[in-house]
């Protein structure tokens, strides 16, 4: 089946430290790959995307790349800001999965200034 | 305006109560889900739409019920609440899957089974 790995949080860093959230998938098929962020009260919200091996997605100086060889999507950030402080999810969408995603557990992250 | 909503907001009921939880799209999107968060268990799907009148189970469906008579709305029914289904619930749309599946997701309804 399709599941996706994150790395365990709570995650906490002084603010213009460097972020790195790690993500693995395993998918029957070629997954299109997806961050989500979750601020505090709010729902999800798409971050950066990816669809194809290689392709990188970026928004607000967020970055991760699609690694078909080590399966892996990995969010980084070179500088946090006490406002990045949220969850973050790693999610995978298929053709052929009508539609629904799945999801990592979510990896919180608490920036300090 | 555009987007997706959810009502109420919060909700407090009782144990054996009939509650809905409402969910409306602006984007005439195919695809629309619902998604309980609970500590420690992440996002859980409960139920999802392909289009107007295709439902299918999720997850964790037992005790929901849901409907889709419209491409816009996606109510979701707690027949009888119990105290396990105290949790965030989410709705989500979708244009369509693969490349086009990244997720729209409502504010949440915080409910509380007394």
């Amino acid at each position: 089946g399709n599941s996706v790995t994150q790395m365990e949080g709570p995650v906490t860093l002084s603010e213009e430290a460097f972020l790195t959230i790690n993500c693995t998938y395993t998918a029957t098929g070629y997954p299109s790959l997806f961050w989500y962020v979750q601020y505090p009260g709010e729902g999800l919200q798409l971050l950066l995307k990816a669809t194809k091996a290689d392709d990188k997605g970026s928004n607000k100086g967020f970055e991760a790349t699609y690694r078909k060889e080590t399966t892996s999507f990995h969010l980084e950030k070179g500088s946090v800001q006490v406002s990045d402080s949220a969850v973050y999810f790693c999610a995978l969408g298929l053709n052929t999965n009508a539609g629904k995603s799945t999801f990592g557990d979510g990896t919180t992250l608490t920036v300090k200034p | 305006d555009a987007g997706i909503t959810q009502s109420p907001r919060y909700k407090i009921t009782e144990t054996g109560r009939q509650v809905t939880l409402m969910c409306h799209q602006t984007w005439s999107h195919s695809y629309m889900f619902w998604y309980r968060q609970d500590l420690g268990h992440g996002l859980r799907l409960i139920y999802y739409s392909a289009a107007a009148d295709i439902t299918d189970k999720g997850e964790v469906p037992d005790g929901y019920v849901v409907s889709r008579s419209k491409t816009e709305n996606f109510p979701l029914t707690l027949e009888s609440a119990t105290r396990s289904q105290t949790s965030v619930y989410f709705c989500a749309s979708s244009a369509g899957t693969g490349e086009n599946s990244p997720l729209h997701f409502g504010n949440g309804t915080r409910l509380t089974v007394t």
